[in-house]
């Protein structure tokens, strides 16, 4: 069961324009984290976000989280051409033990 | 900075061949994962370990098992391997349960 679902799968955008992606998900969370992945790479951790936190801010990210309509955003501002990579959301939460679970991906392409 | 090494970049199998992927962390930490990831399915957890000789399954542990006999290694086996085994196969530790997951770079492995 897919918990995390990145919206939209794709999306191309200048140099330094603003890129947005979204994460939805279904159950009550204890913290999402988000994670970025160039081609052929493993997955870095970007940012975790809890349960009980709004926003949050990391060089040019800010990551967003409303737990009322179980939802997320990642803002990359002035987005540059080595920004172009797959991101990803994950969420973890408690059922007798932390499970977490990643979504799809957003394919992020910045063009020069 | 946690590093986690995975023993190959690329390998390439015959079907019915015993493959082992190991993955090794430097970090102490008490959490390994194994998960494999195709495209439009993103990460999907084969299994997890929390601590020495102790291993869970995953969403899809069939045609894999994993050893753990100390706590920086983490192996994953492919008994025999199959061609829908072909994938991108990536191992992550960290510290504590549902918290921010520190990734090798992943072996893409190829069944013939």
């Amino acid at each position: 069961s897919q918990q995390g679902e990145e919206d939209p799968q794709a999306l191309s955008i200048q140099e330094g324009e603003n890129a947005t992606m979204n994460c939805s998900y279904k159950t009550s969370i204890n913290n999402l984290q988000w994670y970025r992945q160039n081609s052929g790479r493993g997955l870095v951790h970007l940012i975790l976000i809890r349960s009980n936190e709004r926003e949050k801010h990391s060089g040019r990210l800010r990551v967003t989280l409303d737990t009322s309509k179980k939802s997320s955003s990642l803002l990359i501002t002035a987005s540059r051409a080595a920004d172009t990579a797959s991101y990803f959301c994950a969420t973890a939460r408690n059922t007798g033990g932390f499970k977490t679970i990643f979504g799809a991906g957003t394919r992020l392409f910045v063009k020069a | 900075d946690v590093k986690v090494t995975q023993s190959s970049r690329y390998l390439v199998k015959r079907t019915g061949e015993k493959v082992f992927l190991e993955c090794v962390q430097d970090m102490d930490h008490e959490n390994m994962f194994w998960y494999r990831q195709d495209p439009g399915l993103g990460l999907r957890l084969i299994y997890f370990s929390y601590d020495v000789k102790m291993k869970e399954k995953g969403d899809i542990p069939e045609g894999y098992s994993v050893s753990r006999e100390k706590k920086e290694r983490f192996s994953l086996i492919l008994e025999s391997a199959s061609t829908n085994q072909t994938s991108m196969y990536l191992c992550a530790s960290s510290l504590n349960g549902g918290e921010t997951q520190y990734f090798g770079p992943g072996t893409r492995l190829l069944v013939l």
